[in-house]
């Protein structure tokens, strides 16, 4: 059982350049979400899903778009990536109900120069 | 203000020691509250729930206060293991899912 895996896990990119970062759960669960890391900033929400093909927005949502066209998978799309957006990014996933915890990927750590 | 605020720390204890951290929240309508462990340049995974009568897991101890809207986390018996950043997190009381609120975080080092 692997839980949550991010795909990929490093990346450099230049500014302006496109790119899909993956995320695929296998606990049947309903809910994923994606968040960025910060240094001083904590996690902040990026966009989530709470079905397969349903997506909303965020804390943080400028500048990245998502899909959900399968339940097991998350993809966040960074269109044309800027320096802002170097980060840690990590997926997360969770079953529905308000007492359930979250089971997060490792992280992708994506620097734009 | 933020919706879920801790002290960054670092608290720094030697081994053994009993450390507790706090965090506060600002939603009333927040029901669900964990503790989350994140070591250096990994994911953040659940330490433990906190429950409303308070709760021990071992060295681990959470307690909520409704009221005055804050959650504590103590450890007996530091480790030099348990060194890591500790998230305080809950959840946003609506219907959008089950949606979390994470804290900055509080750093922890145990020293030898």
């Amino acid at each position: 059982n692997a839980g949550v895996t991010q795909t990929p896990k490093f990346r450099v990119l230049k500014t302006g350049q496109s790119m899909t970062l993956l995320c695929a759960q296998d606990m049947n669960h309903e809910y994923m979400y994606w968040y960025r890391q910060d240094p001083g900033m904590g996690l902040r929400l990026i966009h989530y899903s709470v079905g397969e093909g349903t997506t909303a927005k965020g804390e943080v949502p400028d500048g990245y778009n998502v899909s959900r066209l399968k339940k097991q998978n998350f993809l966040l799309g960074l269109e044309s990536a800027a320096p802002s957006q170097t980060s840690v990014y990590f997926c997360a996933s969770s079953r529905a109900g308000t007492s359930r915890g979250y089971t997060f990927g490792s992280g992708t750590r994506l620097t734009v120069v | 203000r933020k919706e879920v605020e801790q002290d960054p720390g670092p608290f720094n204890v030697p081994e053994g020691a009993t450390v507790a951290f706090n965090c506060t929240y600002s939603n009333s309508a927040s029901q669900s509250f964990f503790w989350y462990r994140q070591d250096c340049r990994k994911e953040p995974k659940l330490l433990m729930s906190v429950y409303s009568s308070g709760n021990e897991d071992g060295r681990f101890t959470a307690q909520l206060n409704r009221a005055s809207q804050y959650i504590s986390l103590l450890i007996r018996d530091s480790k030099l293991s348990d060194s890591a950043t500790y998230l305080c997190v809950v959840n946003k009381g609506d219907n959008a899912g089950n949606m979390l609120t994470f804290g900055g975080g509080t750093r922890l080092m145990v020293k030898p």
